[in-house]
């Protein structure tokens, strides 16, 4: 199994630009999380996805992000415009159907690290 | 949504039982603890859960009082590679089976030779 994949796991941009993230969940997998670490706020989670469908954006920061799943397999984290604040390293996470109450555990991808000049 | 407390940081030498306490004194009835583990320029990787007394698996102990409004993470004779930020989570629970997690700011474990 090769895990959570992500990509690109480097972007530098310019400040304006549109940047693009993409994710590859572990086949099976039915549940999906977008999650920003920075130094300053630690690790948030942006978005949640069930079954491709968006369940919980509180976390998405503003109208500049923008997070889609068009199937089981793929899902994008776009930023436009992109700004220097938004530099960080963007995790994203997927996890088998949820027992009652219990956790269920999260894979995490190697994360893409960003910075917006 | 249940807090929870630990410390920042801890230091530690090689082959010691480290111990890492968390409280979370409003955990509600049907939240589980969960602990994750974050090495430098990884995404977490969870470690271990549990609801209530002991659970051990191959990497590590956790240890719940009956009252549950804390935990403790116990990883036995600690090595170099064991260097990493502990997060104790407790889960909350939302209609529909989602069970959001909330980060804290974790614990940084330093493991000296």
């Amino acid at each position: 199994d090769a895990g959570v994949i992500q990509s690109p796991r480097h972007e530098v941009t310019e400040m304006g630009q549109e940047v693009t993230l993409r994710c590859k969940p572990i086949s099976g997998h039915n549940s999906l999380f977008w999650y920003r670490q920075t130094m300053m706020r630690g690790l948030e989670l942006l978005i949640y996805f069930n079954n491709n469908v968006p369940i919980d954006d509180s976390g998405m920061p503003e109208d500049r992000f923008s997070a889609k799943m068009p199937n089981a397999s793929f899902s994008t984290l776009k930023i436009q415009p992109s700004e220097p604040r938004d530099s960080a390293v963007y995790f994203c996470a997927s996890s088998l159907p949820g027992l009652a109450y219990a956790h269920n555990e999260q894979f995490f991808g190697p994360g893409t690290r960003l910075t917006v000049l | 949504l249940a807090k929870t407390t630990q410390p920042i940081s801890m230091d530690s030498y090689e082959g010691q039982e480290v111990n890492i306490t968390c409280s979370h004194n409003n955990i509600a009835t049907n939240d589980y603890i969960t602990w994750y583990q974050q090495f430098p320029s990884q995404g977490p990787r969870f470690i271990i859960q549990g609801y209530k007394t002991k659970v051990t698996n191959e990497v590590a102990s956790l240890f719940i009082p009956a009252d549950r409004k804390s935990s403790t993470l116990s990883l036995p004779r600690v090595s170099l590679s064991d260097t990493a930020v502990y997060y104790c989570l407790v889960g909350d629970w939302l209609s529909g089976g989602y069970n959001k997690l909330i980060f804290g700011a974790g614990t940084r474990l330093a493991v000296h030779p």
